[in-house]
């Protein structure tokens, strides 16, 4: 079993819909979780993180941790073109695990 | 400008063949580590170092390996690539390698 698990997608909606990623992981001692994002021929980027479990908003994005499901999630409201790109989800204990990542496409 | 640069950024190259891939940052950063990114199996961790002279196995160390002699340079070596090690390499770096990496433009690299 995969440390931390994606969604692989690939997931395609209009612009304007909110946008929902979703990823579960295995150990229950990871502490922060994180959101990458990269656009294509790129190197990732965080996006956002979360210390152990709760919610955090930037703007239009809102990351999720459920430490007691093993849960992680990014929604993204009112979703523009420019927001089309892979995201990776992570988590961190004594190294980074990555899930697959979601390819997600923001139709004009 | 703030950065992790890698070189080179495309090679080609035969079985058996000893390659380096160089990574070098300019943020003073502690923490830096190699990634191989694959479909299907997304980004996965080579090695990691948390300062100079001190290194460690991630996920999948096989078939590759690293130095520290420097904080800012971060090498992957590639002493006998075999077609299996074809793959998208990226090197990141971050201040105390908890959550927040920076990441170098990748390496792709192709083993015939």
């Amino acid at each position: 079993q995969k440390e931390v698990e994606q969604d692989p997608g690939p997931l395609s909606v209009p612009e304007g819909a909110i946008v929902s990623l979703n990823c579960t992981y295995s150990n229950s001692a990871f502490q922060y979780f994180m959101w990458y994002r990269q656009y294509s021929r790129k190197g990732p980027e965080l996006l956002m993180y979360t210390y152990s479990s709760g919610n955090k908003e930037d703007g239009r994005f809102t990351a999720q941790v459920d430490k007691s499901s093993k849960y992680i999630s990014l929604f993204i409201r009112d979703s523009q073109p420019s927001d089309s790109a892979t995201y990776l989800c992570a988590a961190t204990g004594n190294q980074f695990y990555f899930g697959t990542g979601t390819s997600l496409t923001v139709i004009p | 400008e703030a950065q992790v640069t890698q070189n080179p950024r495309y090679l080609i190259t035969v079985t058996g063949k000893k390659l380096t891939v160089t990574c070098s940052q300019n943020m003073n950063h502690e923490y830096m580590s190699w990634y191989r990114q694959d479909p299907g199996l997304g980004l996965r961790q080579i090695y990691y170092s948390m300062n100079v002279e001190v290194t460690d196995k991630g996920d999948v160390p096989e078939g590759y390996k690293v130095s520290r002699k420097e904080k800012r340079n971060f090498p992957l070596i590639l002493e006998s690539p075999s077609p299996n090690q074809t793959s998208l390499y990226f090197c990141a770096s971050s201040w105390d390698g908890k959550y927040e990496q920076y990441f170098g433009p990748g390496t792709r690299l192709t083993v015939t």
